[in-house]
């Protein structure tokens, strides 16, 4: 089956600091999702990105299909932000999500 | 809308009894997804369905037992429960799983359990 590789696995960043987090997967895909799961468990979605970019606030998303890989960025940091960040893609021909492990973020105050 | 939501938000359980977690969604989505997610991992997928009355295995189905009788709701079964399924079991809605927009999954709120 696909696989899907997420780096880095932990990231510490103080308040107001630039990051880009990156998702790998190793087929061709025709869904990726990125999402983000709070400190509380609730996982929310925030982009659909087969291919492209694109930019909600101070998050953005980029996925370059041919190459394989899709990048989150996320300007001006929040301890809000802090949790983890899952990519999920849908393989071609597939029915279900694969997720990958998650970078799990701490933005400190 | 409510969205997707689960019940029971926790529960214990003791070796080999067994329970059934419920889903519902009210936006009408005909897929609905069941996963389980262990400290430290991703989400892997136990059993899915591409509609009612339809269910399908996933990466993890071992141990589970799903049904979707209704559109609406998405059932996953423990019939005898172990240690090894203690996990937050989430579920998840999308209208389609074919490429598209409509693709995009919601999640509910995540059901705890613990098998002691």
């Amino acid at each position: 089956g696909i696989q899907v590789e997420q780096s880095p696995p932990d990231l510490i960043l103080q308040e107001g600091a630039n990051s880009t987090l990156r998702c790998n997967f190793s087929d061709s895909v025709n869904n990726l999702q990125w999402f983000h799961q709070n400190p509380w468990g609730q996982l929310i979605n925030l982009f659909y990105i087969p291919s492209g970019t694109k930019q909600n606030g101070r998050l953005s998303a980029t996925t370059v299909a041919t190459e394989r890989y899709s990048l989150l960025y996320i300007s001006s940091s929040q301890t809000t932000d802090s949790g983890v960040y899952f990519c999920a893609v849908l393989h071609n021909y597939g029915q279900n999500f694969v997720f990958g492990p998650g970078t799990r973020l701490s933005v400190l105050p | 809308n409510a969205g997707v939501t689960q019940t029971p938000k926790f529960r214990v359980l003791k070796t080999g009894q067994s329970m059934t977690l419920l889903c519902a969604q009210d936006m009408n989505h005909e897929y609905m997804y069941w996963y389980r997610q262990d400290p430290g991992m991703g989400l892997r997928l136990i059993h899915y369905s591409v509609g009612e009355g339809t269910t399908a295995k996933g990466e993890v189905p071992d141990g589970y037992n799903v049904s979707r009788l209704k559109k609406q709701n998405f059932l996953l079964g423990l019939e005898s429960a172990a240690p090894s399924q203690t996990s937050v079991y989430f579920c998840a809605s999308s209208y389609s799983s074919r490429g598209g927009i409509r693709d995009q999954q919601y999640f509910g709120p995540g059901t705890r359990l613990t098998v002691t």
